[in-house]
This record gives structure tokens, sequence and C-alpha cells, in this order.
């Protein structure tokens, strides 16, 4: 159980083109997702919060009009990266988080690896 | 903010034990988590605290003292597979901070 796909796993794009990124729950609805970012050798750094059917919380230093999220259902969010640059080369990973009994956990998917060039 | 501090490298023989520390600062805590990421790929669920006290699954433990700001993981029985990146991530309200992770090598 918990399992998070995410698609595609890795893209290649030019300069100026945007990218989308789906993120989907496959055996669990999530209302809260969450994409983060990670540099080589780095850690994970949240972007945004996705809750379902609500605007997205974005982090402070993440560009709103440049990542565009949506979370159209229980088991969707999708990032766009707009109008990629070479320094938005990066891992994106999102989570879906499950709720259990012993408190909400936070499950990660494959993670799609961005080179723009 | 959010402050997780981790040892940034551990080495170990096959078989042996490691102990992986984790001091955290953070307003709003309610729960420790404890992620294995290999390298280029996304990080796997490991365990979770909320309350003082260990937690055991299988080879992997994990402890908590939110007294102290403290938690460690103890892997056991060390095999070659459990070369990784081990992350720390403290939960404040609904989101997760991590710390840099501590990479372990495990040697023959």
């Amino acid at each position: 159980g918990a399992v998070v796909s995410q698609h595609p796993s890795w893209v290649i794009c030019k300069s100026g083109t945007s990218v989308k990124i789906e993120c989907r729950s496959l055996d669990f609805q999530a209302t809260t997702m969450f994409w983060y970012r990670q540099f080589p050798k780095q850690s994970l750094m949240l972007m945004a919060t996705s809750n379902e059917g609500s605007k997205a919380t974005y982090e402070q230093g993440v560009e709103k009009d440049k990542f565009l999220i949506n979370h159209a259902s229980l088991t969707l969010s999708t990032l766009t990266v707009t109008s990629a640059h070479p320094e938005d080369s990066s891992f994106y990973i999102c989570s879906a988080e499950q709720a259990s009994g012993k408190g909400d956990t936070q499950y990660f998917g494959p993670g799609t690896r961005l080179t723009v060039l | 903010g959010q402050n997780i501090d981790q040892p940034t490298e551990m080495t170990a023989t096959e078989g042996a034990i490691v102990q992986i520390n984790c001091t955290y600062q953070t307003s709003g805590f309610n729960g420790l988590f404890w992620y294995q990421q290999h390298a280029g790929e996304a990080p796997t669920f490991l365990s979770y605290n909320v309350l003082d006290g260990l937690e055991e699954k299988g080879r992997f433990s994990s402890f908590l003292s939110r007294s102290k700001g403290y938690s460690y993981l103890l892997l056991k029985e060390l095999q070659m597979k459990d070369s990784a990146s081990y992350l720390c991530a403290a939960r404040n309200d609904y989101k997760l901070s991590f710390g840099a992770g501590t990479t372990v090598t495990v040697r023959a």
C-alpha cells in the first residue's frame, strides 16, 4: 500500500519551454500533496503544499507564477515548470500524505529529473 | 524556523550496528520521521515517532526524546544494501523539514 507514482521519470527540454510533471497516489486518496526539489548532495527543499480543490501554498522564495501547481483530484497533482531555464534543472519529487492511526505520513514518488538545456 | 542536524557521513562493517543521531529545533513539533534514500532515487519511509521512546521495526529502530529535541535511527545487522543516505525530518503542523542526510557506507 501507499504507492505514489510520478511521470515522467526524466525529461530534457530546451530553455524557455514548459514542462508538466504528474504525481499520483495509486492506492489511497491524498487530500494533501507536496512538491520538493533536491539539488545534488543536498536535502529535500519543500517548494509548495498542494491541497485538493484549493490553491497551493508556496514556500518563501518559490515563484508561484513559474511553478504552477494543480491538484484537481484526490489522487492527482501536477507541477508545471513554466519557461524553464538551466538553473531549474533539478530532481523534483512529490509526496502524498496518507492519514494513519499514528499520524499522517508522507510517501514519496520516484522523482523526476529535469534537465534544461 | 527549523534546524535539523545530523552527521554527514558514517562508515560501518557488514553485520555491525550503526546509530545515526539527529537533533532538531522546530516550533509546533508533532512528529519525527526517518527516510532512506538511495542515490538518484526518491526517499522511502522507514519510521515515525511522535511520543518519547523506542519504536522497533525489524532491523531498524528509532528513538525520540521530545524534551531533548533528539532522535536516533539504529540499524542492526548491517547489509551492503543498507548503504544509502538517511534523512531525518521533523514535522511542524503539516510540513516536513529535512536534515541534510547522513550517508552510510557499509563495507564488507
